[in-house]
């Protein structure tokens, strides 16, 4: 089992609707959560963390997370083309400070 | 303030000779971590420095070191160059261990 698991996508959302990305780990002690926008030919850059359980919002941007489903979540309102790039979750271990990152999905924002 | 700072950009070398990495963390920023970035394997974690310390270290064989300066600059080295040594390879700072990471821009490493 991977220890941060996305599905790899492409994803293709309309302009305008919501973008969904998932990310489930498997480390259950596991208490930082970060998602990255990684463009191509670019490097990550954060958009946002979160610690604890429910929902976390910064404008259009939502991350859910549900510790006891070592779920993660990703919302994205009003999707624009310049949101099409790859999504990283990014997970910190509970027994060491490293921070383990998914495989990203790729999001596609169609006019 | 200034970013995380990588040099060189770009990197080509031939298999069996080794490469020095460099990385400039943001100010105020004491831990660094090091990662491998591939089309087919994503983000793999290298290492991580605090306080001029190893303090986490990925699954690479041992070809691949590190260190950090007391000013928390950090360097990453590769020995004995393999072919699927050729990677981007991406240094981040964050203010302290497992907090966010803020990433340079990479040393793409091509192996010949």
């Amino acid at each position: 089992q991977k220890e941060v698991e996305q599905n790899s996508g492409p994803l293709s959302v309309p302009e305008g609707a919501i973008a969904s990305l998932n990310c489930t780990y498997s480390d259950r002690g596991s208490q930082s959560f970060f998602w990255y926008r990684q463009y191509s030919g670019k490097s990550p850059e954060l958009i946002m963390s979160i610690y604890s359980n429910g929902d976390k919002e910064d404008g259009r941007f939502t991350a859910q997370l549900n510790k006891a489903s070592q779920y993660v979540s990703l919302l994205i309102r009003d999707s624009q083309p310049s949101d099409s790039a790859t999504y990283l979750c990014a997970v910190r271990y509970s027994s060491a400070s490293k921070i383990i990152f998914g495989s990203g999905t790729r999001l596609s924002i169609r006019p | 303030k200034a970013g995380v700072t990588q040099t060189p950009r770009y990197l080509i070398k031939t298999r069996g000779q080794q490469v020095t990495l460099s990385c400039s963390p943001i100010s105020g920023h004491r831990s660094v971590s090091w990662y491998q970035q591939t089309p087919g394997q994503g983000l793999q974690f290298l290492f991580e420095y605090f306080s001029e310390t190893q303090r986490n270290k990925g699954n690479f064989p041992g070809r691949f070191s590190g260190r950090q300066f007391s000013n928390s600059r950090s360097e990453m080295n590769v020995s004995t160059l393999e072919l699927g040594d050729s990677a981007l390879y991406l240094c981040a700072s964050s203010l302290a261990q497992g907090r966010e990471l803020f990433f340079g821009s990479g040393t793409q490493l091509s192996v010949l």
